[in-house]
């Protein structure tokens, strides 16, 4: 099935520092979303990408979708400990259905 | 309050026992999905429902059967579970069956099989 590559697996980051992940696909995408995960709690949605080299600013996050919409970045400026959690990304396959990445799990020491 | 509603919030069963698991959404929602998350492993979508009618089963072994009754309520019956069956388990519902909807997922049910 499709693969949704996200990098890094895992990142340790000094409160403070700042925090990048990356979504990959092969394929051209209409969307991607993004969806964080509290340690023991749940996805919560956080944005969507549509348009090519769209870029959108939640606070201290920043989400990129890259101009071929074959990429996205979700960026955090000056992590704080509420930031600890995984980071999904979703794309959409060809039905109506979302394949999940395998997230970036962020901790950050205080 | 997510309002997506899930239970029961912890499950622990033999491999032999019959157990459901509920989920109910109070978004007025029209999809409603099970998945499967396990230690290490994206989230797995095992079914989703549009208008209380099933339309996608992404080869789910026969031990889980899921139940529709309407727009609001999805069920998740088990039987016969395996070891491996031993994971994290969300409901979650969106406006449409689209991929251009958020998902809202519940707090999941977590089950142990011994």
């Amino acid at each position: 099935g499709q693969q949704v590559m996200q990098i890094p697996q895992y990142q340790h980051v000094q409160e403070g520092e700042d925090f990048t992940t990356y979504c990959n696909s092969s394929t051209t995408l209409s969307n991607i979303q993004w969806y964080k995960q509290r340690p023991g709690g749940h996805p919560v949605f956080l944005i969507q990408l549509v348009k090519s080299g769209e870029v959108k600013k939640q606070k201290r996050l920043t989400f990129q979708f890259g101009e071929a919409k074959k990429n996205s970045s979700l960026h955090i400026t000056a992590t704080q400990t509420t930031d600890v959690g995984t980071y999904f990304c979703a794309q959409p396959n060809t039905g109506n259905q979302f394949y999940f990445g395998t997230g970036t799990s962020l901790t950050v020491i205080p | 309050e997510t309002g997506v509603t899930q239970t029961p919030r912890h499950l622990v069963m033999g491999m032999t026992n019959k157990k459901s698991l509920k989920c109910e959404q109070h978004l007025g929602h029209n999809a409603m999905y099970w998945y499967k998350q396990s230690a290490k492993k994206p989230l797995e979508l095992m079914f989703v429902y549009s208008l209380e009618e099933r339309v996608e089963n992404n080869s789910v072994p026969s031990r889980f059967s899921p139940e529709c009754p309407n727009s609001s309520h999805l069920f998740l019956h088990l039987h016969t579970l395996q070891p491996e069956d031993s994971a994290l388990y969300l409901c979650a519902s969106s406006l449409g069956y689209s991929n251009n909807q958020p998902q809202h997922f519940g707090d999941g049910t977590r089950l142990s099989i011994l």
